[in-house]
């Protein structure tokens, strides 16, 4: 089983200042077909998950341009360039590759 | 617009059984892959189980394998999820999803206890 790892945890931000996740899989989650199966999600408080990036980088449609995906093979990032008090919440990558994994969560907080 | 319900969480004992359904619309159905997602009280999100559009492959988390069932039925545009054995630490809120998350319910709530 593919297992996901994001650090940190708790990401405490200035409101302003840019914050930065990483995910990391314990495989490398290029699949056959040559797409990486990789998702951002972001949970407020008391809502549903919302998928923010698709595929390691593509925003889904209505995400702000601050959210942005990168990384490759088993290394990937969740950026945010200058966080709003809107981005409180828990964010969670995924992985689609091999099953299904989700990462256990950081959670994002204002100064 | 864009739409997954879920329903069918309960209040139900150790050693019970549940049949949750999950309703979609404004999407094609029939060519999605699906997926059930769970989050214990206080906890992160928990992958369950996924189904192929046509029914054909199935997988779950190891800790459901054998207790519980994934189906759907395109001509309804539903899928299901058949939880036998229950235990305690199934109670979470149930979240029924397209597999790679594009798409969300406001999920049912399954207590598991006596």
């Amino acid at each position: 089983d593919v297992v996901m790892t994001q650090s940190p945890l708790s990401l405490p931000v200035t409101l302003g200042q840019p914050a930065s996740i990483s995910c990391r899989s314990s495989q490398s989650l290029v699949l056959s077909d040559g797409n990486t199966y990789l998702n951002w999600f972001q949970q407020r408080p008391g809502q549903s998950p919302r998928r923010l990036i698709y595929k390691v980088s593509n925003r889904d449609s209505g995400v702000p341009d601050r959210f942005s995906g990168s990384g490759s093979g088993s290394d990937f990032t969740l950026k945010i360039s200058r966080v709003e008090a809107e981005d409180v919440g828990v964010y969670y990558c995924m992985q689609g590759t091999h099953s299904f994994t989700f990462g256990q969560g950081t959670k994002l907080e204002i100064k | 617009e864009v739409q997954l319900v879920e329903s069918g969480g309960d209040l139900v004992q150790p050693g019970g059984s549940l049949r949750l359904s999950c309703a979609a619309s404004g999407f094609t159905f029939s060519n999605s892959w699906m997926s059930w997602v769970r989050q214990a009280p206080g906890k992160g999100l928990e992958w369950v189980a996924f189904i192929k559009p046509d029914g054909s492959a199935k997988d779950y988390v190891d800790s459901v394998k054998g207790r519980f069932t994934i189906s759907r039925d395109n001509a309804k545009a539903s899928m299901y999820l058949q939880m036998n054995s229950l235990r305690a630490e199934d109670t979470a809120i149930y979240y029924c999803a397209t597999s790679q998350g594009g798409v969300w319910g406001k999920g049912t709530t399954v207590t598991v206890s006596s």
